[in-house]
């Protein structure tokens, strides 16, 4: 079975610092590992994904991954934080042949100014 | 373009009321379809999703149940509502070829149940 694991369930960072939000993946197949963003009462956007090709994927609003296999890891970061980053992330993880989209717990991210 | 529409947006139910929420998608044909829970501090669980008209794969064992009417309906329900199934309802859907695109999100239904 797939899961995923998000570590920490609040993150603070100051604006402008480094945002990290740590991902990490079981999964028995080559795996497809999403990132989304969720602000307060909506649905989920996608930030970006992770499909095979190249290991360093980059998103939208100046976010980027690195899919690293030993280390079963799909970390989230972003140079600079801005005020308008604060939302709850979560991690995904599907393939092997089945149709389901697995998530994390989810990480609140807050900017402090 | 494709639409997700997914109502009502918040919902108070007594407990032992029955639930019924639905979400239709436009602009697309035989998607995937899902629906997730979000309850605090759990992350997004998910429940049931289908690849067909009345195909129908359930995630886990609880007193809701889903139903595929159509190709672009997806319906949520239950008989008796319990406490816990207070939550935030997220209806989804994706292209049904391969698993590697993205899931598309509706707004939610925020259910609080009495």
């Amino acid at each position: 079975a797939q899961s995923v694991t998000q570590l920490g369930s609040h993150v603070s960072v100051s604006e402008g610092a480094l945002v990290l939000l740590r991902c990490n993946y079981s999964s028995s197949v080559p795996p497809y590992l999403f990132w989304y963003v969720q602000y307060p009462n909506q649905g989920l956007q996608l930030l970006l994904k992770y499909t095979s090709a190249a290991t360093l994927v980059k998103g939208i609003n100046g976010f980027e991954a690195e899919f690293k296999k030993s280390e079963t890891s799909f970390h989230l970061t972003k140079p600079s934080a801005h005020m308008s980053d604060a939302a709850e992330y979560f991690c995904a993880v599907s393939g092997g042949g089945t149709y389901k989209y697995i998530f994390g717990t989810g990480t609140r991210l807050k900017v402090l100014a | 373009s494709q639409t997700i529409h997914q109502w009502p947006a918040t919902l108070v139910q007594p407990v032992g009321s029955p639930l019924s929420l639905e979400c239709t998608v436009e602009g697309t044909s035989n998607p995937n379809l899902y629906w997730y829970r979000q309850a605090a501090g759990r992350g997004l669980q998910l429940l049931f999703y289908s690849v067909g008209i009345g195909q129908i794969s359930s995630e886990v064992p609880q007193n809701l149940s889903a139903s595929r009417p159509q190709d672009r309906q997806f319906i949520l329900s239950s008989k008796k509502l319990l406490l816990s199934d207070s939550g935030f309802y997220l209806c989804a859907w994706s292209e049904q070829v391969v698993t590697n695109e993205k899931l598309f999100f509706g707004s939610g239904t925020q259910l609080s149940v009495l």
